[in-house]
């Protein structure tokens, strides 16, 4: 079935440092892949999202391309701040409309 | 920016004992959805709700769950009889997959 695979956390950055989160999916089709993010306490918000192959979603500094080739969706931002810490999910749309979530990996950043 | 407001943010509950987990989606969606987290554990899909009628719904939502749009506002998530197990943060959310929906802030229920 569909799955979404993150790399584990916590990753932990001072602040400006670069960004990557890892995320590679399996699919049958061709899904929709999103990044949401989690603050503490908080709900999940919609970061970025890419519809197609070699779509690139961006949001905030915060960037990723769909790659069907390597079936990744790695997030990436170039200087991060401490106010980006939170935990931060892949996930993905399958036919059924529903989404299908990675794990989370959570980022520390600190000043 | 309109937001999916969910009621209430936390809810301590006995085993055995029903409740109501209640959301008001942003106002001109027609897709709605149930999903829970596990504490540590990954976000999943409970089910969906769309044109007064469950669209889709997993193994997880089995007869002790129960949806429903009561008013044209509202959308509840009913646990008959919770178990321990039932403690989570149950998250609504509202719109369509391919635009990335809104989900509110979520409720945490325990059971205890």
């Amino acid at each position: 079935g569909n799955s979404v695979t993150q790399m584990e956390g916590p990753v932990t950055l001072s602040e400006e440092a670069f960004l990557t989160i890892n995320c590679t999916y399996t699919a049958t089709g061709y899904p929709s892949l999103f990044w949401y993010v989690q603050y503490p306490g908080e709900g999940l918000q919609l970061l970025l999202k890419a519809t197609k192959a070699d779509d690139k979603g961006s949001n905030k500094g915060f960037e990723a391309t769909y790659r069907k080739e390597t079936t990744s969706f790695h997030l990436e931002k170039g200087s991060v701040q401490v106010s980006d810490s939170a935990v931060y999910f892949c996930a993905l749309s399958d036919i059924t409309d529903k989404l299908i979530f990675g794990t989370g990996t959570r980022l520390q950043v600190f000043p | 920016e309109p937001e999916v407001t969910q009621t209430p943010s936390h809810q301590v509950t006995q085993m055995g004992q029903e409740v109501i987990l209640r959301c008001v989606p942003i106002s001109n969606h027609l897709y709605f959805y149930w999903y829970r987290q596990i504490l540590g554990q990954k976000v999943e899909f409970l089910v969906s709700f769309y044109n007064n009628e469950i669209s889709e719904k997993s193994e997880i939502f089995d007869d002790q769950f129960s949806v429903e749009r009561p008013d044209g506002s509202n959308f509840t998530l009913k646990i008959r009889s919770t178990k321990l197990e039932d403690s989570a943060m149950y998250f609504c959310a509202s719109g369509q997959t391919i635009y990335g929906y809104t989900f509110g802030s979520g409720t945490r229920l325990t059971v205890v």
